[in-house]
């Protein structure tokens, strides 16, 4: 039974802003939202991670809405090294990864 | 600044051979957990450590398999009378006392290959 909902793929150019959403109903309340890339034969790489509202670092932004059922990752001026799977973590119940997003960037 | 390491990052062994893989956290990280993963999917979780102390282990985790981590450093994974369903790559994550577990650092993984 999947504990986050993401789509499998997705298709971006160069320079774009991407945008990645995980939908994540059962969320509890002491939950944090964490997002992980991967690239193939590596472990994933955190990313970023936030509670509630809006979470920035120098590589993403994390939106998360008030009734925290899903949250939206998002990379802004994306590049081809960017071309990765993309996880939504949702930390309850044993730290559930959920089946990633593919993300091709194209140039 | 090392990261964490896993050893051996490559194993081959027959059906019904037993393997340990070793995990060596980033120091002073006092959690660790253990995944599994297979292509195409997601990593797994297997179980965690909080020092020593073994914390939450996956009911996909039969009894085959074992996870140790004395005193608190490094872990060792262990499968007994190993599958061909246990053909995986097996990763193995540390976080530091103050992140809660969301933010973990990964180890370059152990490729198990069950012939």
């Amino acid at each position: 039974l999947a504990k986050t909902t993401q789509p499998i793929s997705m298709d971006s150019y160069e320079g774009q802003e991407v945008n990645i959403t995980c939908s994540h109903n059962n969320i509890a309340t002491n939950d944090y939202i964490t997002w992980y890339q991967q690239f193939p034969s590596q472990g994933p790489r955190f990313i970023i991670q936030g509670y509630k509202t809006k979470v920035t670092n120098e590589v993403a932004s994390l939106f998360i809405p008030a009734d925290r059922k899903s949250s939206t990752l998002s990379l802004p001026r994306v590049s081809l090294s960017d071309t990765a799977v993309y996880y939504c973590l949702a930390i309850f119940n044993k730290f559930y990864f959920g089946s990633g997003t593919k993300l091709n960037v194209k140039p | 600044d090392t990261g964490v390491s896993q050893n051996p990052r490559h194993k081959i062994t027959k059906r019904g051979q037993n393997v340990t893989f070793r995990c060596d956290p980033i120091s002073e990280h006092n959690r660790l957990y253990w995944y599994r993963q297979t292509l195409g999917q997601g990593p797994e979780f297997l179980t965690y450590f909080q020092n020593e102390a073994q914390l939450e282990k996956s009911r996909l985790l039969s009894d085959r398999f074992s996870a140790e981590r004395p005193k608190g450093s490094f872990s060792t994974l262990e499968i007994q009378r190993t599958e061909q369903g246990d053909s995986a790559m097996y990763l193995c994550a540390s976080s530091p006392r103050d992140r809660g577990g969301y933010e973990q650092y990964f180890g370059p993984g152990t490729r198990l290959t069950v012939t």
